[in-house]
């Protein structure tokens, strides 16, 4: 099994959007709708921002927004603030049923 | 509020094996699946495996086959990780995490609840 494919960095001013792109196979990203989205600030434990491609635990912004295309899902993240800039890493359930994390990306905000 | 409490940081010489805990509470620990992840210093979060903690079955990475092995105490609502034949690269925190819901698919759909991470050196 390989990582799966994010950028490793993006970057955007406060106020703006950023995309964060997680390229995976028919194996994995796109053969189930089981992509989540982790936050993962400096020496801390990750944080679940998205499940199930596109829904939001409870308590997370409405600015964070998850979708999906083919074997790429999206992780929006709308009205940027400074405390969003962290690592981001996406996941995905997969054909040998496991779980497959990708690269990470790291935001900054500028 | 759940709460998963790991054991502490640890030394190893490469070759020995570590058992990390993970202690949970605040749900019914046998309805949710526990899973381990690891991320070596500045890497990527890399999947070990899971445990469904009411009926003891297992699934593990290809990647740690044969050298992970994941067990629970429902006794004690208490999940453990095994890692055997260390060697430097083992070197990374590991995290157990709570799957997001119970139930039969909810074990693929994400993690919800992080332990704090144990920190595992592996040095001579």
């Amino acid at each position: 099994q390989s990582a799966l494919t994010q950028p490793a960095s993006v970057s955007g001013s406060p106020g703006q959007s950023i995309t964060i792109s997680c390229t995976g196979t028919s194996s994995d990203v796109g053969g189930y709708n089981y992509v989540s989205w982790y936050q993962q600030h400096p020496g801390k434990a990750p944080k679940l921002m998205i499940y199930d491609v596109s829904n939001r635990p409870s308590g997370v912004s409405n600015r964070f927004s998850g979708s999906k295309s083919g074997n790429t899902a999206s992780l929006t993240i709308s009205g940027l603030q400074a405390e969003d800039e962290a690592d981001y890493y996406c996941s995905s359930y997969t054909s040998s049923s496991t779980l497959e994390f990708g690269g990470g990306t790291k935001l900054t905000v500028l | 509020q759940v709460q998963l409490v790991q054991s502490g940081a640890e030394v190893k010489k490469p070759g020995a094996s570590v058992k990390v805990s993970c202690k949970a509470s605040g749900y019914t620990f046998t309805s949710y699946a526990m899973h381990w992840v690891r991320q070596a210093p500045g890497q990527r979060l890399e999947w070990m495996g899971w445990i469904n903690a009411g009926n003891g079955n297992t699934k593990y990475s290809q990647k740690f086959q044969g050298r992970v092995t994941i067990t629970r105490d429902t006794s004690a609502s208490t999940a453990y990780m095994e890692l055997s034949s260390l060697r430097s690269e083992d070197t990374a925190v590991y995290y157990c995490a709570r799957a997001y819901c119970s139930g039969g698919s909810c074990y693929k759909r994400g993690l919800t609840n992080w332990g704090q991470g144990t920190l595992v050196t592996v040095s001579s």
